[in-house]
């Protein structure tokens, strides 16, 4: 089946630094690719969407300039989170959809700590 | 857009018996709806899904219900097991628009 490898899954960072999340769809091309934000014990936030070689759509609320959207092709997607803060610190999660495809394959998540 | 609520936040079953979480959604143009089970610290899995052309669908022990008129959608597991605890998630998606907007999660605890 579909399968999409989210890198790293776990990530400590200090204050004002950057991290890159990376999700790869493996046997597929993901024309579409989400990108969430989860809170312990809370639900999925989408923060954007994003399609190959378009400029990610962000949803209300989620800061651009701060969490960075790629997606240059059809089998990868990064989110970077630029000059992170201890707020920042979360788990966050990718979702892949393909255009021949109805469902949506999730990455195993990255949980982000920043110190 | 599209608000998903779900219900209970919580639910805690005897091992055997049978659980039933419970969503409701707003935008009558929503046609997917996907459940997921997520353990912790992991990725949400798809258990089962419903298309808006279709009133029920079952696999195994897994159900799932939808009522288009009055917009809810409900997750049916029967003989539940120790396994079968986890966090649950509704999620609807709107025709044209290819977003998942999800629920607030149910977490399920099967007691032995």
């Amino acid at each position: 089946g579909a399968v999409v490898s989210q890198h790293p899954s776990r990530v400590i960072c200090k204050s004002g630094t950057s991290v890159k999340i990376e999700c790869r769809s493996l046997d597929f091309q993901a024309t579409t690719m989400f990108w969430y934000r989860q809170f312990p014990k809370k639900s999925l936030m989408l923060m954007a969407t994003s399609n190959e070689g378009s400029k990610a759509t962000y949803e209300q609320g989620v800061e651009k300039d701060k969490f960075l959207i790629n997606h240059a092709s059809l089998t990868l997607s990064t989110l970077t989170v630029t000059s992170a803060h201890p707020e920042d610190s979360s788990f966050y999660i990718c979702s892949a959809r393909s255009g021949q495809n109805y469902g949506y394959t999730f990455g195993s998540g990255t949980r982000l700590t920043v110190v | 857009g599209e608000n998903v609520e779900q219900h209970p936040s919580t639910l805690s079953v005897q091992e055997g018996d049978s659980a039933v979480i419970k969503c409701t959604y707003s935008d009558s143009a929503s046609n997917y709806f996907p459940w997921y089970k997520q353990e912790l610290g992991k990725r949400p899995q798809l258990i089962i899904d419903i298309r808006s052309n279709v009133g029920e669908k079952k696999d195994q022990r897994i159900a799932v219900t939808l009522n288009k008129t009055a917009k809810h959608f409900s997750l049916h597991i029967t003989e539940t097991q120790p396994e079968d605890s986890a966090v649950y998630f509704c999620a609807a998606r709107t025709f044209g628009n290819e977003k998942l907007t999800f629920g607030t999660g149910t977490r399920l605890t099967i007691i032995p």
